[in-house]
């Protein structure tokens, strides 16, 4: 079926590098797409979203770009910081329904001191 | 001030029993959503009221049902519990075409 996928499932980053997190995806009827961030033990957390007719979405050091061509997703985060270590992850919706948010398998971001 | 609460955070029972977990939105949104997150982190819907009604009803053992007294409230009633349904349950709750907001998780452990 239609499916959410992480390219990489850990991602190990230096603190103060920049951090790029992908995900494709496989539904071309999908038109709305989200970043979270889970914390451990804690539910996941709005970090910015997208719609389909924006390729690119800035946010507080965060970006998001969508390449519908290649049913492409990356989240950039500028200048990582120790806090943002978390695993992060890709939702999809669309085609009709906002309200069924399809995830992907999720990325373990781990930022270095 | 916590916009999705819901209890318990812990739930640890024998296979068999029947439980609940409640959830409740402060946040004034109108669909409330049920998700399971597995110990691999995969996090998939299990169900969504809007307005009360059942919107999305995935393809979830009919030992599982939702009930949802009032727009801020799902709460999740599972019947035999059993050794698979041992995972991490999310509530989550959204206005239309805005993104959806997680509770914190019940973490259900079948002995």
């Amino acid at each position: 079926g239609e499916s959410v996928g992480l390219h990489l499932p850990t991602l190990s980053v230096q603190e103060g590098d920049n951090s790029i997190i992908n995900c494709a995806y496989s539904n071309s009827a999908s038109d709305y797409f989200i970043w979270y961030k889970q914390e451990s033990g804690k539910g996941p957390q709005f970090i910015i979203d997208i719609r389909s007719n924006m390729d690119k979405r800035q946010g507080q050091r965060v970006t998001v770009l969508l390449n519908k061509t290649v049913k492409h997703l990356s989240l950039q985060i500028a200048a990582t910081q120790p806090g943002v270590s978390a695993v992060y992850f890709c939702a999809e919706t669309g085609g009709g329904s906002n309200y069924k948010l399809t995830f992907g398998k999720g990325t373990l971001l781990t930022v270095n001191p | 001030d916590t916009a999705v609460s819901q209890t318990p955070k812990y739930l640890v029972t024998q296979m068999g029993n029947d439980k609940s977990i409640k959830c409740e939105q402060n946040l004034g949104h109108d669909t409330m959503y049920w998700y399971k997150q597995d110990s691999k982190k995969f996090l998939k819907i299990m169900f969504s009221y809007n307005n009360k009604e059942l919107i999305i009803n995935e393809t979830v053992p009919n030992r599982f049902s939702p009930k949802s007294p009032d727009k801020a409230h799902l709460n999740l009633h599972i019947n035999s519990l059993e050794l698979g349904d041992s995972a991490v349950y999310f509530c989550a709750s959204s206005l239309s075409n805005q993104p959806q907001h997680f509770g914190d998780g019940t973490r259900l452990s079948i002995l």
